[in-house]
């Protein structure tokens, strides 16, 4: 079935530091992309999507842009700040069902020091 | 305006007992969705309802059943509570099924099966 693959293991950076979150997905369709973030304690939050190939998606300061070549939506954020340590997902949308069924990558812990 | 609300927030059961989470969607959201997720995992799709309707359904056993009111709120019963059901469990509701209508997650209810 469609899935998201994201890079293992945390990431710890510096702030105003550059910041970059690999994902990749498989999907038979042409899936809508999204970022969410999850907060210490909290649910998840809509960061950006995209909906289809070469799209751009951006909030906050964070980009992504939707690779249908490289299967790929990589998330930026050229200076981060400490307001930024969360745990971001990377989700595709099931192509029959819309988004109300999400796939979801395993998530990357970002840890933003002073 | 009031967003996804879930209750309770924490509950400690024990193994073989039998649980159910409550969720109120955001006012005029037809939609609710329940995702659970493991520690370190990203959340795994369960169920849809639509209108009180059962739209979609995730890989999970039996023991786990949904069901939505005519308010639009729902509820997740989870019977035989197993260890490896402990888990934060995420409701989130959209204003219409499938298409582009966007998520929006309450901040979960965490299970601890003892």
């Amino acid at each position: 079935g469609d899935s998201v693959t994201q890079m293992e293991g945390p990431v710890t950076l510096s702030e105003e530091a550059f910041l970059t979150i690999n994902c990749t997905y498989t999907a038979t369709g042409y899936p809508s992309l999204f970022w969410y973030v999850q907060y210490p304690g909290e649910g998840l939050q809509l960061l950006l999507k995209a909906t289809k190939a070469d799209d751009k998606g951006s909030n906050k300061g964070f980009e992504a842009t939707y690779r249908k070549e490289t299967t790929s939506f990589h998330l930026e954020k050229g200076s981060v700040q400490v307001s930024d340590s969360a745990v971001y997902f990377c989700a595709l949308s099931d192509p029959f069902y819309g988004n109300n069924r999400l796939a979801f990558g395993k998530g990357n812990q970002v840890v933003v020091i002073p | 305006d009031a967003g996804v609300t879930q209750s309770p927030t924490h509950l400690i059961k024990t193994r073989g007992q039998q649980v159910t989470l409550r969720c109120s969607p955001i006012s005029g959201h037809k939609s609710v969705s329940w995702y659970q997720q493991v520690l370190g995992q990203g959340p795994q799709f369960i169920f849809q309802y639509y209108e009180k309707e059962e739209r979609g359904r995730g890989n999970f056993p039996d023991r786990f059943s949904a069901r939505q009111f005519p308010n639009y709120s729902s509820e997740l019963n989870v019977n035989a509570l197993l260890l490896g059901d402990s888990a934060l469990y995420l409701c989130a509701s959209s204003l219409l099924t499938g298409g582009d209508s966007p998520l929006h997650f309450g901040n979960g209810t965490r299970l601890t099966v003892t």
